[in-house]
């Protein structure tokens, strides 16, 4: 497994604005991964993000709104921009750990982000 | 479009019973399965791995797939109101990003 930490935990933000969240590993990874939670529902995956390579968004969400960047092997941002209420969620970030069939993935502590 | 399914709950179980989750996905390909356990207000945290068909004990959690079926599931012994929290199901085939189910609320009365 791996130490992963975010930062800030939580924020309040006026719409219009953008919010850079920021998660950091103890290890070196491949891949990380970026998740929306929305309060009760389940985890949604926005991107993957690989170093040295343009993150992958999952249907529903672009670049232009959520740009990530991922400089090295145990770091990586997201930035949710021109925000609107409807972006008030946790955001959590994530890395696999593993080989061949056998991964497993783990969590950071998560971002609350609240837009008004 | 892959699935994974679980009922929403809330599951509620008496102290010291035997708490039954359960998990059905869609995609036969899947070949890895998750359980996390998240509390309210907390990231998920993985508690059982499963690769194989069988069952899988870890203290007093066991995790039961059967891939024929397209099933899995996460029995507690002895629940203890400390494991009130939300389960969450996860499958991953080879190459494939995580597919997480929507989560079985379980409460457990003291």
């Amino acid at each position: 497994s791996a130490v992963i930490s975010q930062k800030p935990s939580r924020d309040i933000c006026q719409r219009g604005t953008s919010l850079t969240i920021q998660c950091q590993v103890d290890s070196q990874v491949t891949m990380m991964f970026w998740y929306r939670q929305q309060p009760g529902q389940s985890l949604t995956l926005i991107a993957t993000a690989n170093q040295g390579s343009e993150a992958t968004y999952e249907s529903g969400f672009v670049i232009d709104k959520f740009p990530i960047s991922r400089p090295n092997l145990t770091f990586s941002t997201l930035t949710v921009s021109n925000m609107s209420p409807e972006d008030s969620s946790i955001y959590l970030c994530s890395v696999e750990f593993g080989q061949g069939a056998f991964y497993e993935q783990y969590f950071g502590p998560g971002t609350r982000l609240t837009v008004t | 479009q892959k699935e994974v399914e679980q009922n929403s709950g809330p599951l509620s179980v008496p102290e010291g019973a035997i708490a039954s989750l359960n998990c059905t996905y869609s995609d036969r390909g899947s070949q890895s399965f998750f359980w996390y356990r998240q509390y309210s207000g907390k990231s998920p945290e993985l508690i059982m791995s499963i690769y194989s068909n069988g069952d899988k004990e870890d203290g007093r959690f066991t995790a039961q797939l059967n891939k024929a079926s397209q099933y899995v599931s996460l029995l507690i012994r002895d629940s203890q109101p400390s494991d009130s929290a939300t389960y969450l199901c996860a499958v991953k085939g080879d190459g494939q990003n995580f597919v997480f189910g929507p989560g079985t609320r379980l409460s457990v009365l003291p």
